[in-house]
């Protein structure tokens, strides 16, 4: 079974720019988290999508967006990017919603230049 | 809603056991407690999961006394490639919906 799998990798963009990030989940699995992560701040939850709807969202400012498809796929967005943007984001998928037992992505590394 | 503490760093060296504390004092009755670690440029890996007493999987094991409030990580005889960012999880409900909060990560560095 494949894992949950993000893309792109890698990514660069500068301030003021757009950027959308994609999200596989495990074949079955309809919850996807997503999570920023940076050296100052630790793992942070920005969202979760079960069914297509968003059931959970933290503490971020509303740049910051995602949505989830019928496959259970997942982007999420971030406009109008600022430095403070830069980090590692990860997703997470899992069997059911709020579930405990997440598998991760090995995630996007964004630098915002 | 159930914050969760941890050491933010621990140093031991091979063949050693090692034993992370987490404290979730707020942790509510539905709750259980997972841990993950993590290692550079790649997304936290699943350890293992309790809710109460012991869990002992071929990874580790997990001890959470009666009332919950703390649990700690046991890592038997660890080596070099355990050095990592253990995470302590708790699930947490609030406004009718589950909100997953990691703790602040615990880094393991294993000397030989």
């Amino acid at each position: 079974k494949a894992g949950v799998t993000q893309t792109p990798r890698y990514l660069i963009k500068t301030r003021g720019q757009q950027v959308t990030l994609s999200c596989s989940p495990i074949s079955g699995h309809r919850s996807v988290s997503w999570y920023q992560q940076t050296p100052g701040q630790g793992l942070q939850f920005l969202f979760e999508y079960f069914s297509e709807t968003q059931r959970n969202k933290g503490n971020f400012p509303g740049r910051f967006s995602g949505r989830q498809f019928s496959n259970s796929r997942s982007e999420m967005n971030v406009s109008t990017l600022e430095l403070g943007d830069s980090a590692l984001y990860l997703c997470a998928s899992s069997s059911r919603q709020g579930a405990e037992k997440l598998f991760f992505g090995s995630g996007t590394q964004l630098s915002v230049l | 809603l159930a914050k969760t503490t941890q050491p933010i760093s621990m140093d031991s060296y091979e063949g050693q056991e090692v034993n992370i504390t987490c404290s979730h004092n707020n942790i509510a009755t539905n709750d259980y407690i997972t841990w993950y670690q993590q290692f550079p440029s790649q997304g936290p890996r699943f350890i293992i999961q309790g809710y109460k007493t012991k869990v002992t999987n071929e990874v580790a094991s997990l001890f959470i006394p009666a009332d919950r409030k703390s649990s700690t990580l046991s890592l038997p005889r660890v080596s070099l490639s355990d050095t990592a960012v253990y995470y302590c999880l708790v699930g947490e409900r609030g406004t009718g919906f589950q909100k997953l909060v990691f703790g602040t990560g615990t880094r393991l560095l294993v000397s030989p």
